[in-house]
């Protein structure tokens, strides 16, 4: 399957600061990624759908002004947490679709996020 | 009510029993049917999909229930190595609309 890798794994900011997340397809062109978000002992939650060379799909309750995706190329999707804040702090994990059903998603590692 | 709803557990089972999990969902119109395992603080991994006749991998077998609108997961001869979040994901389908359980955790000792 693809490999997706996710950097940096882990990182530790000052409220108020910004966060770029990025989220590599190592071996597929992915025209379609996926942002989630989990915090502890909850499910993933879909943040948006990113689209190469168009802007991205927010989900529901998900600002689009704070969640800054970009998604410039086949191989390279970025999530910046804006002005980030205490309650931002989540496990990020994006993926990378193969097709229309989830088995063909390859999940990144994840980057855990925490905001002072 | 969530869309998919899991047990949360957790099930703490000693080496080599059987355990099931059972997960609802409630869009009927869902198409498509999978459980994930998830080890701490990792990404989700695909263990199986699920499909209306059951499917059997190794000591894992999944169940749907398009009636009832729920799937199972059964563990049989459980390892270590099985300890984990089992994640029950269903797919709306219309696109990538994919919606994951919270997981149920279990704990196989030794």
């Amino acid at each position: 399957g693809a490999v997706v890798s996710q950097h940096p794994s882990w990182v530790i900011c000052k409220s108020g600061t910004s966060v770029k997340i990025e989220c590599r397809s190592l071996d597929f062109q992915a025209t379609t990624m996926f942002w989630y978000r989990q915090f502890p002992k909850q499910s993933l939650m879909l943040m948006a759908t990113s689209n190469e060379g168009s802007k991205a799909t927010y989900e529901q309750g998900v600002e689009k002004d704070k969640f800054l995706i970009n998604h410039a190329s086949l191989t390279l999707s970025t999530l910046t947490v804006t002005s980030a804040h205490p309650e931002d702090s989540s496990f990020y994990i994006c993926s990378v679709a193969h097709g229309r059903a989830p088995d063909t998603q390859y999940f990144g590692p994840g980057t855990r996020l925490t905001v002072l | 009510r969530k869309e998919v709803e899991q047990d949360p557990g957790p099930f703490n089972v000693p080496e080599g029993a059987t355990v099931a999990f059972n997960c609802t969902y409630s869009n009927s119109a869902s198409q498509s049917f999978f459980w994930y395992r998830q080890d701490c603080r990792k990404e989700p991994k695909l263990l199986m999909s699920v499909y209306s006749s059951g499917n059997e991998d190794g000591r894992f077998t999944a169940q749907l229930n398009r009636a009832s609108q729920y799937i199972s997961l059964l563990i049989r001869d459980s390892k270590l190595s099985d300890s984990a979040t089992y994640l029950c994901v269903v797919n709306r389908g219309g696109g990538f609309k994919t919606i994951f359980g919270a997981g149920t955790r279990l704990f196989v000792k030794a």
